[in-house]
């Protein structure tokens, strides 16, 4: 079955750091991709960046980048020159591509940023 | 171009009313998914239509959850004799390809209060 794990229940930053939220999955299917949402206070879901199990490269989204280690089973969020309003719940999300097309989704990390 | 939208954004109700929850998705997108969010139990699946296939019902919690797909379109998602527990937050999304890297595009949500 597929398991995602994001151990950082929250995370404290000063604005223009980096930080990297951390996303390890579980999956037997060899074809799969992995999604990072930020969900604010408001409450919407907003897709980041998406990172396929194929793909050679990190993929990297201007301030987003994904760090991805396929044998370590991880793909963390790396957020560049944080700014104040990076402040949300970070959730990370997987799809097998040939198994059931719904999302799975972490526990969420909730970041904030302070000034 | 506008994105999915979900009303109503707000929703009371009595333990034992029906209610319904309405959702568009974005324009040409074949794919609709509705999740539900819980502060005990994150972001879960509960059913997802792709064209005019038989949608997949494998994450509705009960048979008092049902849905449907009309016109390939607009989706009503149903709880009759609703319970404390069904208090959430009711997302739905769309993509516009069933299976691969295409991401999906979540609505504002609706959030359901039952007393």
């Amino acid at each position: 079955a597929q398991k995602i794990t994001q151990t950082q229940p929250g995370m404290f930053v000063q604005e223009k750091e980096a930080v990297t939220l951390d996303c390890t999955y579980d999956t037997s299917d060899p074809s799969y991709g992995l999604f990072w949402y930020k969900q604010p206070s408001s409450g919407e879901m907003i897709f980041l960046i998406y990172q396929g199990s194929y793909d050679q490269q990190n993929a990297t989204e201007g301030r987003y980048s994904l760090n991805f280690q396929k044998a370590r089973k991880s793909a963390n969020l790396v957020i560049s020159a944080s700014q104040l309003g990076d402040s949300a719940m970070y959730f990370c999300a997987m799809r097998e591509v040939s198994g059931a097309q719904k999302l799975v989704f972490g526990q969420g990390t909730r970041l904030t940023i302070n000034p | 171009g506008a994105g999915v939208s979900q009303s109503p954004s707000n929703k009371v109700t009595e333990k034992g009313k029906d209610v319904e929850l309405r959702c568009d998705p974005i324009s040409g997108h074949t794919a609709l998914y509705w999740y539900r969010q819980s502060l005990g139990q994150g972001l879960e699946f509960l059913i997802y239509f792709q064209g005019n296939s038989a949608p997949d019902k494998s994450g509705l919690p009960s048979d008092r959850f049902s849905a449907e797909r009309t016109g390939g379109s607009v989706s009503t998602l149903t709880i009759q004799r609703t319970q404390q527990e069904d208090s959430a937050v009711y997302l739905c999304a769309s993509s516009g390809q069933p299976a691969g890297k295409e991401t999906q595009y979540f609505g504002p949500g609706t959030r359901l209060l039952v007393l």
